[in-house]
């Protein structure tokens, strides 16, 4: 019964296809994140949702877009690979309203390699 | 400007020995601070959290951090490090935007048997 899912682990690709990566939490959570983890092991963080709303929305390529069909879900399209694209890309998900705090949950990642 | 710093990007240390991992803090308003551990090829796992009340702060595997507002500081903390704690770790703070984190570079955290 894991927290906060992702697929696929590892993803191969590419320059220039079109991948998405999907996530699901189970946490009963209102908001949910993409960030982004360089080889440097820095985090950056890229898009946020509350209750399928767009909160954050950091300078991105608009490359990637996210999508969230419903609280549980928020998938990462990414169109025109680039090689620049590969890193490990991590959904994350909290809850904000109802009293909830910041503490974000995170999952295992996706590692996207791009040749 | 809200930013989180960890000074050091690698610590050792001795099985059986104190750790330390440093972190220092610049946010408006109230800070609300968060320690997370990252174990190789895995996610970040929520270590402990400081929101306010008591400056030090109890948290998972047996880590504690201690908030120091003079001197803009959450350091974490562990008693007697194992080998299983090497990992990288992470510092935050929440930002003014609603479910922003801002995090630190890392610190690599390597205990030695």
């Amino acid at each position: 019964d894991t927290a906060v899912s992702q697929t696929p682990k590892y993803l191969v690709t590419q320059m220039g296809n079109d991948k998405s990566i999907k996530c699901e939490q189970n946490l009963g959570h209102d908001t949910m994140y993409w960030y982004k983890q360089d080889s440097k092991k820095f985090l950056k963080i890229m898009f946020s949702y509350n209750n399928k709303e767009l909160i954050i929305n950091e300078t991105v390529p608009n490359r990637f877009s996210p999508k969230s069909p419903d609280k549980a879900h928020l998938n990462l399209h990414i169109n025109s690979l680039e090689l620049g694209d590969s890193a490990v890309y991590f959904c994350a998900s909290s809850q904000l309203s109802s009293g909830g705090t910041d503490t974000q949950y995170f999952g295992p990642g996706t590692r996207l390699t791009v040749l | 400007a809200q930013s989180v710093a960890q000074p050091e990007d690698q610590v050792n240390v001795a099985e059986g020995n104190p750790l330390t991992v440093k972190c220092t803090y610049s946010v408006s308003g109230n800070p609300y601070l968060f320690w997370y551990v990252q174990y190789p090829n895995r996610g970040l796992q929520f270590l402990l959290k400081y929101i306010t009340g008591d400056n030090l702060v109890k948290g998972s595997y047996g880590f504690e951090a201690e908030f120091n507002k003079s001197q803009t500081s959450f350091h974490l903390k562990k008693p007697s490090a194992l080998v299983s704690d090497s990992a990288l770790y992470f510092c935050s703070s929440r930002g003014s935007t609603l479910g922003r984190l801002y995090f630190g570079r890392g610190t690599q955290l390597t205990v030695w048997p």
